[in-house]
């Protein structure tokens, strides 16, 4: 069965870093396009970054461009997502998703959330 | 960026009865709308996309209509493990975004 595991969030503070990891199995990974979505305490959904299948096309949304960076190992079946100079604003539950096959940018798996806190 | 507007925030029902949730566009985003369904503590589950196509495994009681800028999901008789909140996404134009959520409680 489709699975997704994400894994590296935490306590960060201010300014720092985290990476995120998340481990796919149950599917062809190389074949779909991923993305990450994340939600902040309380609140609604924000697609933050979307990777196509070839890793070519690389969507972020405007709140984390310039400071997050998607990548994927078809190797490994691994999604990732780096993340730089983060604020409070950037506290939030980090989901990995893949995306339906008949529908591209529409998300029919997730993990089970990963929570990133930022603060001092 | 396309705004998804949903009404109402929370949704009182009882058991067995219908409920209907509506979900509005900023700006036409043809069929290209999709509904998740989040339980407290768990990830969103997709349960349509393309307005009205139902994604594996969704029961049939949960239906979708709508194009342009007005969508709504129909859930014929609610069973206890609908009580969660619904959420619609237009995936027409980037950025994708998602509606704010209604709650589906039990009256």
């Amino acid at each position: 069965q489709v699975q997704l595991v994400e894994s590296g969030g935490g306590l960060v503070k201010p300014g720092g870093s985290l990476r995120l990891s998340c481990a796919a199995s149950g599917f062809t990974f190389s074949d779909y396009y991923m993305g990450w979505i994340r939600q902040a305490p309380g609140k609604g959904l924000e697609l933050i970054s979307y990777i196509s299948s070839s890793g070519n096309t690389l969507i972020y949304s405007d709140s984390v461009r310039g400071r997050f960076t998607i990548s994927r190992d078809d190797a490994t079946n691994s999604l990732f997502l780096q993340m730089n100079t983060l604020g409070a604003e950037d506290t939030a539950v980090y989901y990995c998703a893949r995306t339906n096959i008949r529908a591209r940018r529409t998300f029919d798996y997730w993990g089970q959330g990963i929570l990133v806190t930022v603060s001092s | 960026e396309v705004v998804m507007t949903q009404s109402p925030a929370t949704l009182s029902v009882s058991p067995g009865e219908r409920a209907s949730l509506s979900c509005g566009a900023s700006q036409t985003v043809g069929r290209n709308v999709a509904w998740y369904q989040q339980k407290p503590g768990q990830a969103p589950r997709l349960l349509l996309y393309g307005a009205s196509t139902r994604a594996t495994d969704i029961p049939d009681r949960f239906s979708g209509s709508g194009s342009g800028t007005g969508f709504t999901l129909t859930i014929s008789s609610l069973q206890s493990e609908d009580f969660a909140v619904y959420y619609c996404q237009q995936y027409n134009n980037w950025p994708l975004t998602f509606g704010g959520g209604t709650k589906v409680e039990i009256k």
